[in-house]
């Protein structure tokens, strides 16, 4: 069966510092990946996806970036945090397309809580 | 453009009532629609999906959800809510990109049960 990973599981950094999270998926081979973020009582924020290795899409322009030197990880990065990268992460992965076009549902790791101070 | 509209921001039920969670989509091909649950601190746990076919799907923890295209709704419900159905609730939908498959969520419901 897949799993997916996050980690770390909390993260308080200061303003300014630097930022690395990461996203493995075991189980599969070639997904797409995703990385989400969700303010507190908000809904999901796509930031950046992936459909292969070193392919990366981004949807919001902002201090972040994204990265995939392997097929199951995805990593996340920053180079100064702001005070507005606090937040709830959350990667997910889906299968690639499917025949005639069809779309596989996402699963979603257990996200990261960063808190920046 | 593809979105999504949960209406209701936050339900509260009793114990044992019905449920039915709003969701309405924007799409112009023939929809992938999913919900999610999530609980405080937790990631996504998919609940159900509609691809095609019938358009009453059954998912887990016992509900189900309804595709109506006239109406541009998935909604979601379940006939008794038990209290560990507390969390918050997402809908969405899957579109086809030629660089990949997006998804488009909705702001999420908020579920509170009170015994």
């Amino acid at each position: 069966s897949q799993t997916i990973h996050q980690w770390p599981a909390t993260l308080v950094q200061p303003v300014g510092s630097p930022l690395s999270l990461e996203c493995t998926v075991e189980g599969t081979s070639n997904p797409n990946l995703y990385w989400y973020r969700q303010a507190a009582g908000r809904g999901l924020q796509l930031l950046f996806y992936s459909v292969g290795i070193g392919q990366i899409s981004s949807e919001v322009p902002q201090n972040l970036s994204a990265s995939r030197p392997q097929d199951r990880q995805f990593i996340l990065s920053s180079k100064k945090l702001l005070l507005s990268d606090s937040g709830f992460y959350l990667c997910a992965w889906s299968a690639p397309r499917g025949g005639q076009g069809h779309i596989y549902e996402q699963y979603f790791g257990p996200g990261t809580r960063l808190t920046v101070t | 453009a593809q979105s999504v509209t949960q209406p209701d921001i936050h339900i509260t039920v009793s114990e044992g009532a019905s449920l039915e969670l709003r969701c309405n989509y924007s799409y112009g091909a023939t929809p992938y629609l999913f919900w999610y649950v999530q609980s405080p601190g937790q990631g996504l746990q998919l609940l159900l999906k509609y691809f095609s076919g019938d358009t009453l799907v059954q998912g887990i923890k016992g509900f189900e959800a309804e595709f109506k295209r006239s109406q541009s709704s998935f909604n979601l419900r379940k006939p008794s809510v038990h209290w560990s159905d507390a969390a918050e609730y997402f809908c969405a939908v899957g579109a086809l990109f030629r660089t990949g498959n997006q998804f488009y969520f909705g702001t999420g419901t908020s579920l509170t049960v009170i015994p």
